[in-house]
């Protein structure tokens, strides 16, 4: 049972340039978000998925995208990678049971010079 | 943006000692409140979610109480080990629909042998 699984774990990117972040959870968790953590900054939520085909913005949407086309995956796209971007992702997924706590993925360091 | 506050924001403890820290939320539209364990080059870990007034939950020597009415929750270590040391981080949700966690900024604990 692999959890929720990030890649890549690094990248480097230069500014201007685009990619996606990938994370899949084998858990059939339904409800799946995207955070970043940023130093002195408590992890803040970008975008979040509550089913498949059901997506919407967190705090810092912007520069961002996602789509969940199945329960599995939860994919997040940068649109134009800039130097602000640089952060640590986390992925994380959950039942919809009130009760339940996230399930983190090991995150992505990315750094956009 | 909600605001959840986590002090003290560091602390140092003898292991051997026990200890406590806190987490403010917002009262009003309370429906969950999680804590987490990060340890150092890990992800964080789910350690309580919490949903009524005056739950307490227990998991080994860390417990934790809620106070809904008043936005505040307490999570205590009892004789504190190394392995205890990490980050402690709350989690405020809202429900109404939406998902995802507004995160304070953490307890750093670090547990001196």
């Amino acid at each position: 049972n692999a959890g929720v699984t990030q890649t890549p774990k690094f990248q480097v990117l230069k500014t201007g340039q685009s990619m996606t972040l990938q994370c899949a959870q084998d858990m059939n968790h339904e409800y799946m978000s995207w955070y970043r953590q940023d130093p002195g900054m408590g992890l803040r939520l970008i975008h979040y998925s509550v089913g498949a085909g059901i997506t919407d913005q967190g705090e810092v949407p912007n520069g961002y995208n996602v789509s969940r086309s199945t329960t599995e995956d939860f994919p997040l796209r940068l649109l134009s990678a800039a130097p602000s971007q640089t952060s640590v992702y986390f992925c994380a997924s959950r039942t919809g049971a009130i009760g339940s706590g996230y399930t983190f993925g090991s995150g992505t360091r990315l750094t956009v010079v | 943006i909600l605001n959840v506050e986590q002090s003290p924001q560091s602390l140092h403890v003898q292991e051997g000692d026990s200890t406590n820290f806190t987490c403010s939320f917002p009262s009003s539209n309370f429906y969950a409140l999680h804590w987490y364990r990060w340890e150092t080059a890990k992800s964080p870990e789910a350690l309580f979610v919490m949903t009524l007034n005056g739950d307490e939950k227990k998991k080994g020597r860390i417990s934790a109480t809620l106070n809904t009415k008043e936005g505040y929750s307490y999570l205590y270590i009892k004789g504190s080990q190394p392995e205890d040391s990490a980050t402690y981080l709350c989690a405020f949700y809202s429900g109404g629909g939406a998902d995802g966690l507004t995160f304070g900024k953490g307890t750093h604990l670090i547990i001196q042998p």
